[in-house]
């Protein structure tokens, strides 16, 4: 079993709904948790850093971590064509590796 | 502040050859990490280096090996080729082992 796991999609939407990303992990003692953002063919892009339970916003982003679930989310409010791209989720474990999930590719239509 | 940046960006080698791939990190950041990415995966952990000694290091075999200088640049080298070696090989820095990692764009690496 993977230490997360993340549905690879697609997750297709219209241009201005919200995008709902999840994943589960398995470690209870991971404490920070991540989510980037890849276009395709480029590097990985970091759109929130989260530390233990709670909710993080940054403008048209919120991340959530539900450590009694496992489970870390990633909402995209009014989402536009330019969101179009695979959305990774990540657990930064106590020797300071990063533990990817498998990735969500997401696609905006106009 | 300059980001994180890798070379070659594309390289196309056979197998049984031997490769070598440049990071330079962000600004202010000491620690390296390297990671192979595989086509529609996430990202693997091969090893990051802390202030020029190897800190860790992920399910890779010795013919995976690196290095960090004292501007905390980083190479990744890779004797004998093999096939699976295609991938994307991603360097990420950071401040300290324990922080957000910054990722480079990446350099893409095809095995004939």
């Amino acid at each position: 079993q993977k230490e997360v796991e993340q549905d690879p999609g697609p997750l297709s939407v219209p241009e201005g709904a919200i995008v709902s990303l999840n994943c589960t992990y398995s470690n209870s003692a991971f404490q920070y948790f991540m989510w980037y953002r890849q276009y395709s063919r480029k590097g990985p892009e970091l759109l929130m850093y989260t530390y233990s339970s709670g909710n993080k916003e940054d403008g048209r982003f919120t991340a959530q971590v539900d450590k009694s679930s496992k489970y870390i989310s990633l909402f995209i409010r009014d989402s536009q064509p330019s969101d179009s791209a695979t959305y990774l989720c990540a657990i930064l474990d106590s020797w300071g590796k990063l533990q990817f999930g498998a990735g969500t590719q997401v696609v905006v239509t106009p | 502040e300059t980001g994180v940046t890798q070379s070659p960006t594309h390289l196309i080698k056979t197998r049984g050859q031997q490769v070598t791939l440049r990071c330079s990190s962000q600004s202010g950041h000491n620690t390296v990490s390297w990671y192979q990415q595989a086509l529609g995966q996430g990202p693997q952990f091969i090893f990051q280096y802390y202030r020029e000694e190897e800190n860790g290091r992920g399910n890779f075999p010795p013919r995976f090996s690196g290095l960090q200088f004292p501007n905390y640049s980083s190479e990744l080298n890779v004797n004998a080729l093999e096939l699976d070696d295609s991938a994307l090989y991603l360097c990420a820095s950071s401040r300290a082992s324990y922080n957000e990692q910054f990722f480079g764009p990446g350099t893409r690496l095809t095995v004939l």
